[in-house]
Parts: C-alpha cells; structure tokens; sequence
C-alpha cells in the first residue's frame, strides 16, 4: 500500500520567502507529526496533530512556523519569512494511533535550503 | 534534561561481521525505546520498539537490548550485509508526554 508521501522532496528559497511543505499520511492514520532534522542533529519534533483535538504545537522554534490538518488527513507546514537556519530536511510521519507501541511511518522528507 | 546518546558517531565494518551499537538516555519516565534504520535521503524506518518490561527484542539479523536500570540499549547486528549501510538512531519516549527525544544516530558504513 502507499507509504507517507511529501511533496516537494526538494526545495530552495530566498531567505524571505513563505514556503509550503506538504505531507499526505497514511489512509486511515489518525496521528501526524512533523519533525526537522539538520545536518549532524537528531530529530527534532515541530507538531503533532491528533484527530479532530487540537494540536500539539509545543515544538514549533518561532511563529514563523505553523501548520494545519485539513480534513484530518492531509497537512501543510508552512514557514514564513524563511532564515538561513531553517534549511533541513522536514520529515513527516503519521500512525494508526499515539500509544506504548506506536508505529510511526515516515515520509522521504522536503529537503529545504534557503540562500 | 532528556537526553538520548548514540556511540560510536560513525562505524565501518566488513561484509559478514557483526556490530553493536550504544544508546544512553536519561529520558524519565521511561516510556519505551526505538530504535530506527534511516538510509540516505529516505525517512526513518522502525526496527524495534520495547517497553520497560523487555530487556531484548528480534527483527532478522537485528536483535536490540534494553537495561532500564543502568539506561542503556544496544543495537546489535548480525552478518551484516552491503544494504545494513545506514543511519541507526535510537528514540526514547518519555510516558509523561509521550514525546519522542531522538538521538543523533550511529552512521554505519559496511564495506564488501
């Protein structure tokens, strides 16, 4: 079956610029995430949404950041004004639900670079 | 904090050999540990989970250890082949907010 999809894989921008990352989970996942992951760091957790309730957005770095879950399927992540140290790879994954044994399934991630 | 530590940075081994990799944490309270094989330019993908209770977990020729005591995991891989070629990153979930507190990753290079 498809996998966790995002588009586009691959992105640069002029530091300034808005961009849209998009993430399509998993039919039937009713838990998405977004994390960034930079050169040489581990993961870090951005958003995390969870059916209809309301997000968890505890991980957004500024309010330059913000993302939405429309129709409890498909998410859009959008930055604002990007900066230099934006650039990295968004990863998105979804799961059936959040619990002890959770399986997240990830995308192939949006490779952004901002000059 | 919550911090989860992955060693060595990077590793190269031969085709056939066996591996372990490390994993500290001082995540707290303990949920459960991950850990996920990520090759270059692809999304992570999970090998193993276990909870407080398991202290070893099968997946084919990776077989992870979890000591909650001392805080430590060990991904251990067996006959290693060309495709083992990845990033192995270790993931703690603390069960007060389920977050996951991702380590940096051991870079696994197997040469033929």
């Amino acid at each position: 079956g498809a996998g966790v999809s995002q588009s586009p894989s691959n992105k640069v921008t002029e530091k300034g610029k808005d961009v849209e990352l998009r993430c399509d989970p998993i039919s039937g996942h009713t838990a998405l995430y977004w994390y960034r992951q930079s050169l040489g760091q581990g993961l870090e957790f951005l958003i995390y949404f969870q059916g209809n309730s309301a997000p968890d957005k505890s991980g957004l770095p500024s309010d330059r950041f913000s993302a939405e879950r429309t129709g409890g399927s498909v998410s859009t992540l959008t930055i604002q004004r990007t900066q230099q140290e934006d650039s990295a790879v968004y990863l998105c994954a979804s799961s059936f639900e959040r619990g002890i044994r959770e399986t997240q399934y990830f995308g192939p991630g949006t490779r952004l670079l901002v000059l | 904090k919550n911090q989860v530590e992955q060693s060595p940075q990077s590793l190269i081994i031969l085709e056939g050999k066996n591996c372990t990799l490390q994993c500290n944490y001082t995540v707290s309270p303990f949920s459960n540990l991950r850990w996920y094989k990520q090759d270059t330019g692809r999304g992570p993908v999970s090998l193993t989970i276990m909870t407080f209770s398991e202290n070893t977990k099968s997946n084919g020729r990776y077989t992870a250890t979890l000591d909650a005591d001392t805080k430590q995991s060990s991904l251990h891989i067996t006959a290693s082949q060309l495709s083992d070629s990845a990033s192995y990153i270790c993931v703690v979930s603390d069960s007060g907010t389920y977050k996951y507190i991702f380590g940096t990753g051991t870079r696994l290079k197997v040469l033929a």
